[in-house]
């Protein structure tokens, strides 16, 4: 498809398992990003990706959370050992560049329970 | 803490009046972006205004941009029930690496 897509839509997992989130971001869109946003809430930052950049991981909340995004495409969120408070919906975006001034395109989300 | 913060928090109108709300940021920026959200799904854009304009429109859309103060209105006129959302300011600051930080949001209810 044309836009970002996300896998799965929804997961429900029990509280220690690991669990592996997928974005498949628009063809050609060299920044990615993921975020986090609970019930009602904003959207937290977590992870940034630019190019052949290192990423901005400068929002992930704890060592239990990675990302990697292979061959500058398609990103996996990793979270370890969930917790009932990793319970969100996780969104992932794209842009064309990381040059100022882009808009990003959002994928439908994650969303993710842990019970 | 977040760089957008907007308020209020929700804001509920009859169908046919214009719904008003406002960004505030902490530091400098090279433009804010406005975003909508239906259920809680993905966010979509609605409008970019860089930190050298004052206002700009689209639409029934108004958004202007006071740097002196750090704030942004979002002004939606003549409002309908599908615009029922909730709506985001996003900041985008070149010493953060261009990337994009989201405010908590304004939630609108549109009653028809």
């Amino acid at each position: 498809g044309a836009g970002v897509s996300q896998s799965p839509s929804n997961k429900v997992t029990e509280k220690g398992k690991d669990v592996e989130l997928r974005c498949d971001p628009i063809s050609g869109h060299t920044a990615l990003y993921w975020y986090r946003q609970s019930l009602g809430q904003g959207l937290e930052f977590l992870i940034y990706f630019q190019g052949n950049s290192a990423p901005d991981k400068s929002g992930l909340p704890s060592d239990r959370f990675s990302a990697e995004r292979t061959g500058g495409s398609v990103s996996t969120l990793t979270i370890q050992r969930t917790q009932q408070e990793d319970s969100a919906v996780y969104l992932c975006a794209s842009s064309w560049t990381g040059g100022s001034g882009n808009t990003i395109y959002f994928g439908e989300g994650s969303w993710l329970t842990v019970v | 803490s977040q760089q957008g913060e907007e308020d209020p928090q929700a804001l509920s109108i009859q169908e046919g009046e214009n719904a008003t709300m406002n960004c505030s940021y902490k530091t400098s920026i090279n433009n804010l972006q406005w975003y909508r959200q239906n259920s809680g799904r993905g966010l979509v854009h609605l409008i970019l205004i860089r930190s050298n304009e004052r206002e700009k429109h689209s639409g029934r859309l108004r958004v202007t941009l006071d740097t002196s103060k750090k704030s942004s209105s979002l002004l939606i006129t003549a409002s309908r029930a599908a615009d029922t959302a909730s709506y985001f300011c996003a900041t985008e600051r070149k010493a953060a690496g261009n990337k994009l930080t989201f405010g908590g949001g304004t939630r609108v209810l549109v009653k028809p």
